[in-house]
């Protein structure tokens, strides 16, 4: 079975610097995909980054990036000068390629102090 | 482009009864999927449709069901419901499946029940 670690279930940062959220899953599959997914208070997820498990290089959106660590099976969110609105939940989740059965970790609480 | 809409937004249900919520996915998506968030058990996948079939189950009883409809819109029932299904529910949709796709989710449908 596939799961999803989290260890971190709140964090804080200061506005403008970087903060890097953790996250382990466990599969036996080699095929795969990774995603941080956001949701703020308003409640809606809202999709942050994404990786294929066969790309051996990091996937970057603008100031969201990810350590992939694919024998240590390891996946971190690294978020570069952080903005007040970056404060939300954030989910780590992983699917196997050859179905839709996607896994998601406990989440962390990320706040974003001014 | 109208996103996810999830109706109704907030119901209120007591035990033994039986409740049916709505997905309008974003047009042209033809993949929906079904989410159960609770405080205890994090985000769970229910199921998955695509083109009016079940593609993709989560470990869920039978008293979870679900359908999609031609226009792809679909409906999530759960029938003699307890206390323990009181969560928010995410509807999210995509065009082909949840790996190869990002998923756009929905506001949600909170669910209490009495």
């Amino acid at each position: 079975a596939q799961t999803v670690t989290q260890s971190q279930p709140e964090m804080s940062v200061q506005e403008a610097e970087t903060v890097t959220l953790s996250c382990t899953y466990d599969t036996s599959e080699n095929n795969y995909y990774l995603f941080w997914y956001k949701q703020p208070p308003s409640r809606q997820m809202i999709l942050v980054i994404r990786q294929e498990a066969y790309k051996q290089q990091n996937a970057t959106e603008n100031r969201f990036s990810v350590n992939f660590q694919k024998a240590a099976k390891s996946f971190s969110l690294k978020i570069s000068d952080s903005q007040l609105g970056d404060t939300a939940m954030y989910f780590c989740a992983f699917t196997p390629a050859y179905n839709n059965d996607m896994r998601f970790g406990a989440g962390t609480r990320l706040t974003v102090k001014p | 482009k109208a996103g996810v809409t999830q109706t109704p937004r907030y119901l209120i249900k007591t035990r033994g009864q039986q409740v049916t919520l709505s997905c309008s996915p974003i047009s042209g998506h033809r993949s929906v999927s079904w989410y159960q968030q609770t405080p205890g058990q994090g985000l769970q996948f229910l199921f998955e449709y695509f083109s009016e079939t079940q593609r993709n189950k989560g470990n869920f009883p039978g008293r979870f069901s679900g359908r999609q409809f031609s226009n792809s819109r679909s409906e999530m029932n759960v029938s003699t419901l307890e206390l323990g299904d009181s969560a928010l529910y995410l509807c999210a949709s995509s065009l082909g499946g949840i790996s190869d796709q990002p998923q756009h989710f929905g506001d949600g449908t909170r669910l209490s029940i009495l």
